[in-house]
């Protein structure tokens, strides 16, 4: 069974940096590409980037370029969220989400809630 | 980027109602699309993958159709446990993008 289980909740001040994780079990993790969605506050799905693991490939929406860096670790399964410097605007839930047949997510993580608050 | 246009943002329903949503694309992408139904506090879950194939263990009351840039996402007879709100999602073209999200009420 396909699993992903993300990091748990974090609470950081803006200007903190932060690495947020995914790891992914039951299938094979470097095969398939592995996405990021955001979702602030009462408001929509928005889709990040992608990574695909086997080579590290990654795409970026560029609404997040420059803002985020998507990585992924082969030998743990697991890809990462992160940030340098945090603002409050950062604040949100962050899915994570792959897919074993198509480009289309199957599989999402539980959410990994991030507030930022002075 | 293409843009992926949502609607109606909500809708107020009963339960056994036909109720249908819509999202257009900005340019074609075939039947690169898919349906999410996300209920509070949990993460969204896939119903529909090229744009009509239903995703197994989906009640047969969902349904979605089109392809290039009008697609559509039909329930057939409301249920209480469909009242959520659902997004669409084209992975034709980098970036992928979701429509703005259709929340179904009472």
């Amino acid at each position: 069974e396909v699993q992903l289980v993300q990091s748990g909740a974090e609470v950081k001040k803006p200007g903190e940096s932060l690495k947020i994780s995914c790891k992914g079990s039951g299938y094979s993790f470097i095969s398939y590409w592995i996405g990021w969605v955001r979702q602030m506050p009462g408001k929509g799905l928005e889709w990040m980037g992608i990574i695909y693991p086997g080579d590290s490939d990654t795409r970026y929406s560029p609404s997040f370029q420059g803002q985020v860096t998507i990585s992924a670790d082969k030998s743990t399964s697991t890809a990462y969220l992160q940030w340098s410097s945090l603002k409050a605007s950062d604040t949100a839930m962050y899915y994570c989400a792959t897919s074993t047949e198509s480009p289309l997510p199957s599989h999402w993580g539980q959410g990994t809630l991030v507030t930022v608050s002075s | 980027d293409i843009q992926m246009t949502q609607s109606p943002s909500s809708l107020s329903a009963s339960v056994g109602d036909r109720v249908t949503i819509t999202c257009r694309a900005s340019q074609d992408i075939r039947n690169d699309l898919g349906w999410y139904q996300q209920k509070p506090g949990k993460a969204p879950k896939r119903l529909i993958y090229a744009a009509s194939s239903l995703q197994s263990g989906v009640p047969s009351r969902f349904s979605g159709s089109g392809s290039g840039t009008e697609f559509t996402l039909t329930i057939s007879s409301l249920q209480p446990e469909d009242f959520a709100t659902y997004y669409c999602l084209q992975h034709n073209t980098y970036p992928f993008t979701f429509g703005g999200g259709t929340k179904v009420e009472i």
